[in-house]
């Protein structure tokens, strides 16, 4: 069974700097490995995902790498604002699942 | 596109009662998922359809839990009876799972259930 993992679950820092969001996962079995975003009371949004041949996706001040051997990933949001404010989740995708690590809450303090 | 579109968004009901979530697709996809959110659990695949069929409801709970998919166009997710620990966000996505390489599923916004 795939185990997805995220540290930290929590992170406050103050608008300007840089974050850094990881994710493991146990199985490198994966077609891809994704990021959302989840607002308070909100869906799901999707931010990158990065097929299990590729390195990295960048989109804007976002940039996920992956490394399948060694089941990790990290989500780097260059120069935070408080609109980055939210939950990201990692999940990975097995055939048709998506299995999700429990999310790292970011706050970004103006 | 107006999305994955979920209803109701709030619901509050009384322990024994009939609970039913309903779900609309983004057209033209043919996959549809129904998960749910808890602090304890986070997120969880309930049940999957594909084409209308359900392929893998081995997420689903116990037997007070069931889905359907009349159409490509809409599902339920019905529990009765509903009991305390089924409070959780409800959400339903779907993708058109084309490519497993590259499709992402997209949510909807949400059934928050609070059972009471």
């Amino acid at each position: 069974k795939q185990e997805v993992t995220q540290i930290p679950a929590a992170l406050s820092v103050p608008e300007g700097e840089n974050l850094v969001l990881n994710c493991s996962f146990t199985d490198s079995a994966i077609y891809n490995l994704q990021w959302f975003r989840q607002d308070p009371g909100k869906g799901l949004t999707s931010l990158l995902l990065i097929q299990s041949s590729q390195r990295e996706q960048t989109s804007g001040r976002l940039n996920a790498s992956l490394d399948k051997s060694s089941g990790r990933s990290t989500l780097y949001i260059a120069a935070s604002q408080p609109g980055d404010s939210a939950t990201y989740l990692c999940a990975v995708r097995t055939d048709y699942k998506l299995s999700f690590g429990a999310g790292t809450t970011v706050t970004v303090r103006a | 596109d107006a999305g994955v579109i979920q209803s109701p968004r709030h619901e509050v009901t009384e322990m024994g009662q009939e609970v039913t979530l309903r779900c609309k697709p983004i057209s033209g996809h043919n996959s549809l998922f129904w998960y749910r959110q808890t602090m304890m659990r986070g997120l969880e695949l309930l049940i999957y359809f594909n084409n209308n069929v359900p392929i893998d409801d081995s997420g689903m709970p116990e037997d007070r839990f069931s889905a359907k998919m009349p159409n490509a166009s809409f599902s339920t997710l019905k529990i009765q009876p509903s009991e305390p620990r089924d409070s959780a966000v409800y959400f339903c996505a779907s993708s058109y799972d084309r490519d497993l390489g590259t499709d992402t599923q997209y949510f909807g916004p949400g059934t928050r259930l609070t059972v009471l």
